[in-house]
């Protein structure tokens, strides 16, 4: 079975400064991986996704993320915080068996930035 | 192009009474997802529609839950009867590519509470 850790429920840092959000990954084989961001009363929007290749996507808004096989890790970071970046951030991952098409999330991690 | 979108935003009912979801999803969009967060946890996938047909429905928790997508555009999530523990937000996403390329799109959500 396949499982997504979001190991912080809420993340703080100051405007200006950088910041990761946390995520590590459960599943068999290689996996497709997945942020996506919900911002106060709207839905979720996807950020970015790494599907093969180099391990570091970038994605909208600034946000990169670094795929780490060994660390089983997929960390959401951005060089400089906005305070228009504090929403809910949510990890995902999908198998690559093609039978199965199905997100796993984590449970989200609140991103809290300070002016 | 409009994005996924649902109705109605906010349900509250009582227990015991039937709520029906709808998703529209974006136009052309043969795959049509519904997933629920409940009580601020992850989210977690329901079922899947490949245009009209039912792909993956191995995320249904019991069978007072009945989605339809006839015609292969809409779908209608059915509660009935609603328990306390169906109360949280279900989201719709959708897609069109197939394989490693596809990115789910997500709706808004309804947010459901059941009294």
């Amino acid at each position: 079975a396949q499982s997504v850790a979001q190991p912080e429920d809420q993340v703080n840092v100051a405007e200006g400064n950088p910041l990761t959000v946390k995520c590590t990954y459960s599943v068999s084989g290689n996996p497709y991986l997945f942020w996506y961001v919900q911002y106060p009363n709207r839905g979720l929007q996807f950020l970015l996704k790494y599907i093969t290749g180099d391990n570091l996507v970038k994605g909208s808004y600034g946000f990169e993320a670094e795929f780490n096989k060994s660390q089983t890790s997929f960390h959401l970071k951005k060089p400089s915080a906005l305070v228009s970046d504090s929403a809910l951030y949510f990890c995902a991952v999908r198998e690559r068996d093609m039978g199965r098409r199905a997100l796993t999330f984590g449970s989200g991690t609140r991103l809290q930035v300070q002016p | 192009e409009a994005g996924v979108t649902q109705f109605p935003s906010h349900s509250v009912i009582e227990k015991g009474q039937t709520v029906t979801l709808r998703c529209d999803p974006i136009s052309g969009h043969d795959n049509l997802y519904w997933y629920r967060r409940v009580m601020g946890k992850e989210i977690k996938f329901l079922l899947h529609f490949v245009k009209e047909s039912k792909q993956d429905e191995s995320g249904m928790p019991n069978n007072r839950f009945l989605a339809e997508r006839t015609g292969g555009t809409y779908s209608t999530l059915k509660v009935q009867p609603a328990e306390l523990e169906d109360s949280g937000v279900y989201f719709c996403a959708s897609s069109q590519e197939f394989g490693f390329q596809e990115t789910q799109y997500f709706g808004p959500g309804t947010r459901l509470l059941v009294l």
